[in-house]
């Protein structure tokens, strides 16, 4: 069974800060992992995703991440925190196979303090 | 392009009533979701659909019923709502291929049992 544990429910930076939001997964089999994120009062977006081709991935609003597989992590980055990126982000894993049904972890509030 | 549409956005109800929840998808995707968001527990599964006739069963679907009643539309009924039902709902919906996954998420239903 796959699964993904976020560590931290809650982090807070300044802006301009470096942002940092981890996340671990376990899988039997090659994952597919992806990052969401959900501001207020709205539905989740895509912001990046790993689909076994590169282990860095570039995403939306500069935000990237990096897999690696000795680890089973796929923390996400962002050199620069902006108040916009306020917001609840979300890991997700899925395997091939799985007709694209997503497991989330419990989500990570991210505050940006001026 | 409204994307995935759900109505209604608010609902009260009463323990032991029902309602349906309604999704609609513009975008011609196969897959469609519900999933259900609680404080502190991520998004978890309801149902989904992974194509026009088929429902099945996610993590948590006791006290749900669902109809696929085209390949726009995927409704979530309650038959007698509990307060444990309390929560937000989303429906989304997913482009087609396995390296391609990206899920596309209305923007909630919050219900409230009393």
């Amino acid at each position: 069974a796959q699964s993904v544990t976020q560590l931290g429910s809650h982090v807070s930076v300044s802006e301009g800060a470096l942002v940092l939001l981890r996340c671990n997964y376990s899988s039997s089999v090659p994952p597919y992992l992806f990052w969401y994120v959900q501001y207020p009062n709205q539905g989740l977006q895509l912001l990046l995703k790993y689909t076994s081709a590169a282990t860095l991935v570039k995403g939306i609003n500069g935000f990237e991440a990096e897999f690696k597989k000795s680890e089973t992590s796929f923390h996400l980055t962002k050199p620069s925190a902006h108040m916009s990126d306020a917001a609840e982000y979300f890991c997700a894993v899925s395997v091939k196979g799985s007709q694209g049904n997503l497991i989330f972890g419990k989500g990570t509030k991210l505050s940006v303090k001026p | 392009n409204a994307g995935v549409t759900q109505t209604p956005k608010f609902q009260v109800l009463k323990t032991g009533q029902s309602m349906t929840l309604q999704c609609a998808q513009d975008m011609n995707h196969n897959s469609m979701y519900w999933y259900r968001q609680d404080p502190g527990m991520g998004l978890r599964l309801i149902y989904y659909s992974a194509s026009e006739g088929t429902t099945d069963k996610g993590e948590v679907p006791n006290g749900y019923n669902v109809s696929r009643l085209n390949k726009r539309e995927f409704s979530l009924r309650l038959e007698s709502a509990a307060p444990s039902q309390t929560s937000v709902y989303f429906c989304a919906s997913r482009t087609g291929g396995v390296t391609n996954e990206k899920l596309f998420f209305g923007s909630g239903t919050q219900l409230s049992v009393l």
